[in-house]
């Protein structure tokens, strides 16, 4: 079965960089969800989108943006990349308030 | 607020032992969803099983098994005949109906399984 690819898997930037994630939802999933996790820590909620539209905001810092586009896949663009940034990202997909299917994540090294 | 407690960080049971991992959670939504989601040590995140909070029926999945009391508001999961495969990371999630279906995660708990 398929399931949501996250590109690239790995990511190393400078600090002040920037950062482009990308996301492929599950063929048929509409809504997308971005999540941080940093070392040792739990997943934190980013932001969703559902049908190209934002849908709900977490904690996401100003310095990061997002937005799904017309073939549901989503970026998270992230600019003046600080050292704490480094963590793992996670996209989920679903269905309309379904159960969430998580990608490998892209692991984000910021130096 | 919403809130998922996971007060177990750690957990050591050697291979075949019964385990069981607590979830005590918080929310005001009368609609709400329970989750349990696995991180192995190569880092994805596994959904195991998601419980809606109209369903109180326990479930059981092959080795593992899920509790669910509203009464107490908690949702444990027991892993029967531990396996070494079976250490991972295991999150308790919540998602409320207000709340767009984003999940809130607890801390986790780290489960080793000895051999």
């Amino acid at each position: 079965a398929a399931g949501v690819i996250q590109s690239p898997r790995h990511l190393i930037k400078e600090k002040r960089e920037t950062a482009t994630l990308k996301c492929y939802p599950i063929p048929r999933h509409d809504t997308v969800y971005w999540y941080q996790q940093g070392p040792g820590q739990d997943p934190q909620f980013l932001i969703s989108f559902y049908e190209k539209m934002q849908s709900d905001k977490g904690s996401i810092p100003d310095r990061f943006s997002a937005q799904q586009f017309s073939d549901y896949h989503s970026e998270l663009n992230m600019s003046s990349l600080e050292l704490g940034d480094s963590a793992l990202y996670f996209c989920a997909s679903s269905t309309f308030y379904n159960e969430q299917f998580f990608g490998p994540g892209t692991r984000l090294t910021v130096l | 607020a919403q809130k998922v407690t996971q007060a177990q960080t750690e957990i050591s049971v050697v291979e075949k032992e019964d385990v069981t991992l607590d979830c005590v959670y918080e929310t005001r939504d009368t609609t709400y969803y329970l989750f349990w989601y696995k991180q192995p040590p190569s880092g994805e995140l596994v959904f195991l099983i998601r419980r809606n909070s109209f369903d109180e029926q326990n479930e059981i999945s092959g080795r593992y098994s899920w509790n669910f009391q509203k009464s107490t508001s908690s949702f444990n999961f027991t892993i029967t005949a531990s396996q070494v495969v079976d250490s991972a990371v295991y999150f308790c999630a919540l998602s409320e109906e207000t709340g767009a279906n984003n999940l809130f995660f607890g801390t986790g708990t780290r489960l080793t399984v000895i051999p």
